[in-house]
This record gives structure tokens, sequence and C-alpha cells, in this order.
């Protein structure tokens, strides 16, 4: 069975940084990109982030480019999702999710964890 | 502002069909058939039914199909059941940028 599990949501001042984490089992990981896309509290959806399998491949969207930064470990079937100079605007529940092996779409979700900047 | 643009509510009764619409333009809808539809119930993560326009991931019921023509992409669901109350997003790849954009939700009411 895929799960997608994330960690690292919190609170956190406009101007700091968080660190997310997704612990990914149940398939080959080293197969895969992986992504993080994020819900705002009005509901939309955004997609943040993608990675490719060996990680050499990597894309932003515009409103988080300079400002976060996808990695992953394959030893540790993980990636992560080091994000700064945050703002009241990324407050969101951040999922991490897995593309799908055709197409661009989103197979497997994890249960998301929320971010909140607030002072 | 959503990238795609969808009704913000459907609804319909048990049996019935309804379809919901995600419009966008030639750089993404009308430019790459990687178009998708996802599921969304409170409090849970989306769940994807439809990719590539009309390709339904296995284990999704066949009363889910998608179809496109132009810059406007469209998700149907035929017999409708309670348990298809949900919020429905669409998405597309936009090949450049911000390579995934997302429709702002519909909320689907079986009545």
């Amino acid at each position: 069975e895929v799960q997608l599990v994330e960690s690292g949501g919190g609170l956190v001042k406009p101007g700091g940084s968080l660190r997310l984490s997704c612990a990914a089992a149940g398939f080959t990981f080293t197969t895969y990109s992986v992504n993080w896309v994020r819900q705002f509290p009005g509901k939309g959806l955004e997609w943040v982030s993608t990675i490719s399998p060996s990680g050499d491949s990597i894309h932003y969207a515009d409103s988080v480019e300079g400002r976060f930064t996808i990695s992953r470990d394959n030893a540790k079937n993980s990636f992560y999702l080091q994000m700064n100079s945050l703002r009241a605007e990324d407050t969101a529940v951040y999922y991490c999710a897995r593309k799908g092996v055709l197409g661009w779409n989103f197979d497997y979700w994890g249960q998301g964890t929320l971010v909140t900047v607030s002072s | 502002q959503s990238a795609l643009t969808q009704p913000a509510s459907v609804s319909g009764s048990p049996g019935q069909s309804i379809t919901i619409s995600c419009s966008g333009t030639s750089s993404d809808v009308g430019g790459y058939n990687h178009v998708s539809w996802y599921q969304q119930h409170p409090g849970k993560a989306p769940t994807l039914m439809v990719f590539d326009v009309n390709n339904r991931p296995s284990g999704v019921s066949n009363r889910f199909s998608g179809s496109k023509s132009g810059n406007t992409a469209s998700l149907t669901i035929s017999g409708l059941q309670a348990a298809d109350e949900a919020d429905y997003y669409c998405s597309s790849y936009t090949g450049s940028g911000t390579l995934v954009a997302f429709g702002g939700g519909t909320k689907l009411t079986v009545l």
C-alpha cells in the first residue's frame, strides 16, 4: 500500500523558516517524481514544487521560487521542503504527493501538515 | 485567483448526471492533454479521479468521465450517489513556470 506521511508543520513568525518532511512507503521511491502541493484556508489548491527521481530536475511555482527548496534522500525514501522567508500568504495545509508515471497528475497524497505563518 | 475557472457549485439529485467545467487557455488546458480531476471530501486529502483528460485510475468508478474541447475540460458524473458529494478540482500542466495550474474547486451537492 502506497503511503506518504508529512511532518514538520507548525506555527512560525513572518520571515521565519520551517522544514517539512515526507516519508514514503509501499512503492519504489527511486522511480517516481514527488511534489509538494498546498491548500489555502479558503480551500484553493496550489502546486508548489517537484523533484525528479534522481533529484536532477527541480521546478518551483513562481510564488515560492527563491524562498523554498525541495530535496530528496532516496536512501531514506523521504523528501523535504525547506521554506525560508515565510509570509502570511504561505499559510496552508501542505501535502506531499506522488506524480503518476503517465502525464502530470498526482496519484497518491499524504494527509497534509498545517503551516501557519503569523506573528 | 486560480488559473483555471470552475463553477463554485453544482448540484444534482441521486441517479442524475452532472457536469463540471474547467476553463483555461491555450497555454494550459488547450495546449496539453494533461488535465486531471480530483475529489476531496471534508478533512481529507484530494483523490485522483481522472487523468490525461479521460483516463481513470484503477479503482475509480466508470461513472466518472472526463473530456476536453478547446480550452475547456469537463468532468461528468453519472448516476449520482450521496457519496459523490465533495469538492472537485481540475488541474492542467502548463509547460513552464508554475508547471501545474489548479481550478478554484467546485462543491458538488447531492440533493
